[in-house]
């Protein structure tokens, strides 16, 4: 069965920094690789998806993710935080199966904090 | 338009009684998720209604648990007896079909359902 591993359950960062959350996932077959964040008293919402086309992803709000198959990684990252970045930001994985795809599996979260 | 409405948006409940838990998913929307998602777990699949097909129960943590989807529409989620481990968000969420293949379109999620179990 699929799984990711989201590392560091809380990350803090300066206004303007790099923002880089790690995301590790575990598949048997080629896998669908999604980011989804969740601002404070909202729903989740779609940041950027993988689905087997480009490796490199660009989602909503100048975020990107890279998949590197040699180490089953799905990165998100953005290049320079701004505040209203301040979010819990999911990682998730389905399995690209023949009988069809297995429903989105994920991570425990992570918290980005962001000082100004 | 309208997004994926949960109702309550909050529920207190004492332990051993019976709660349901609504969801309107997005119109035209022929799959929909039930998820729960409690502090510092992330969020667990619990079931998962495609359509006319069978539904994938497999995340439903007990018989307690059940669910039902009425005319491919609303759907309700039904906990019996409950427990205070039950105490979570439960969350819903929809997306519409594409292809022989569904899983992996974009997830559209409502804002929850507060459940405390006291």
């Amino acid at each position: 069965a699929q799984s990711v591993t989201q590392l560091g359950s809380h990350v803090s960062v300066s206004e303007g920094a790099l923002v880089l959350l790690r995301c590790n996932y575990s598949s048997s077959v080629p896998p669908y690789l999604f980011w989804y964040v969740q601002y404070p008293n909202q729903g989740l919402q779609l940041l950027l998806k993988y689905t087997s086309a480009a490796t490199l992803v660009k989602g909503i709000n100048g975020f990107e993710a890279e998949f590197k198959k040699s180490e089953t990684s799905f990165h998100l990252t953005k290049p320079s935080a701004h505040m209203s970045d301040a979010a819990e930001y999911f990682c998730a994985v389905s399995e690209n199966r023949d009988s069809g795809n297995t429903p989105l599996v994920f991570g425990k979260g992570t918290r980005l904090s962001v000082i100004a | 338009g309208a997004g994926v409405s949960q109702s309550p948006s909050n529920k207190v409940t004492e332990k051993g009684k019976d709660v349901e838990l609504r969801c309107d998913p997005i119109s035209g929307h022929t799959a929909l998720y039930w998820y729960r998602q409690s502090l510092g777990q992330g969020l667990e699949f619990l079931i998962y209604f495609q359509g006319n097909s069978a539904p994938d129960k497999s995340g439903l943590p007990s018989d307690r648990f059940s669910a039902e989807r009425t005319g491919g529409s609303v759907s309700t989620l039904t906990i019996q007896r409950t427990q205070q481990e039950d105490s979570a968000v439960y969350l819903c969420a929809s997306s519409p079909k594409v292809g022989l293949r569904g899983y992996n379109s974009p997830l559209h999620f409502g804002n929850g359902t507060r459940l405390t179990v006291t």
